[in-house]
């Protein structure tokens, strides 16, 4: 039980065009999602926690019209890096929690590489 | 402030030489531990939760247990497969209830 997909597994884009990464918790409802980013051999950084049907809530320092995301089910999550520039590229995560509970779920990551 | 810190950075093993690593943290209230394991290219994979003091989980080789101030992961007679990077983090039981980070043990087995 538990599990979290990603998808794509791996995108590669020209600078300049929008990339859309899908977060699917496939065997139980996600009230609640987050979007993490991590860099080599760094730790997880959150970028944003999503509700379902509510607004994401942004780390500070991250840019939400430039990370654009949407909870509008419970089990999918979208994040959209929109005019992706080659310092976008990297590893992103997503993670859901069900209601009620603490333990977070992880997908198996996405990676970005903006040429 | 709110802080976990784990040792050793790396560690590496023979196939069978048990050890353990270390998690401590300082948080203001803690809502629960987590260890997740990772392996490269991947994310985390979940290990166990941990809610107060005292409290022990365990899965196949490992096993986690939760002071006041530390948790340690103990894997018995660790295999070439158990080898990857163990993350420990904490949810403080404050209004935002956003994971805390430590920066992992890289663990290696040898066969």
């Amino acid at each position: 039980g538990a599990v979290v997909s990603q998808h794509p597994s791996w995108v590669i884009c020209k600078s300049g065009t929008s990339v859309k990464i899908e977060c699917r918790s496939l065997d139980f409802q996600a009230t609640t999602m987050f979007w993490y980013r991590q860099f080599p051999k760094q730790s997880l950084m959150l970028m944003a926690t999503s509700n379902e049907g509510s607004k994401a809530t942004y780390e500070q320092g991250v840019e939400k019209d430039k990370f654009l995301i949407n909870h509008a089910s419970l089990t999918l999550s979208t994040l959209t890096v929109t005019s992706a520039h080659p310092e976008d590229s990297s590893f992103y995560i997503c993670s859901a929690r069900a209601l009620g509970q603490e333990t977070q779920y992880f997908g198996p990551g996405t990676r970005l590489l903006v040429l | 402030e709110d802080q976990v810190t784990q040792s050793p950075e790396a560690l590496r093993l023979q196939e069978g030489e048990s050890s353990s690593l270390n998690c401590s943290y300082t948080v203001s209230g803690l809502r629960g531990l987590f260890w997740y394991r990772q392996d490269p290219g991947k994310g985390p994979e979940f290990l166990f939760t941990l809610y107060s003091a005292g409290e022990e989980k365990e899965k196949e080789r490992l096993k986690a247990t939760l002071t006041k101030k530390e948790s340690f992961l103990h894997i018995t007679a660790p295999k070439p497969e158990d080898s990857a990077t163990y993350l420990c983090a904490v949810l403080n039981a404050g209004n935002n209830r956003k994971l805390i980070w430590g920066l992992g043990t890289s663990l290696g087995v040898n066969p």
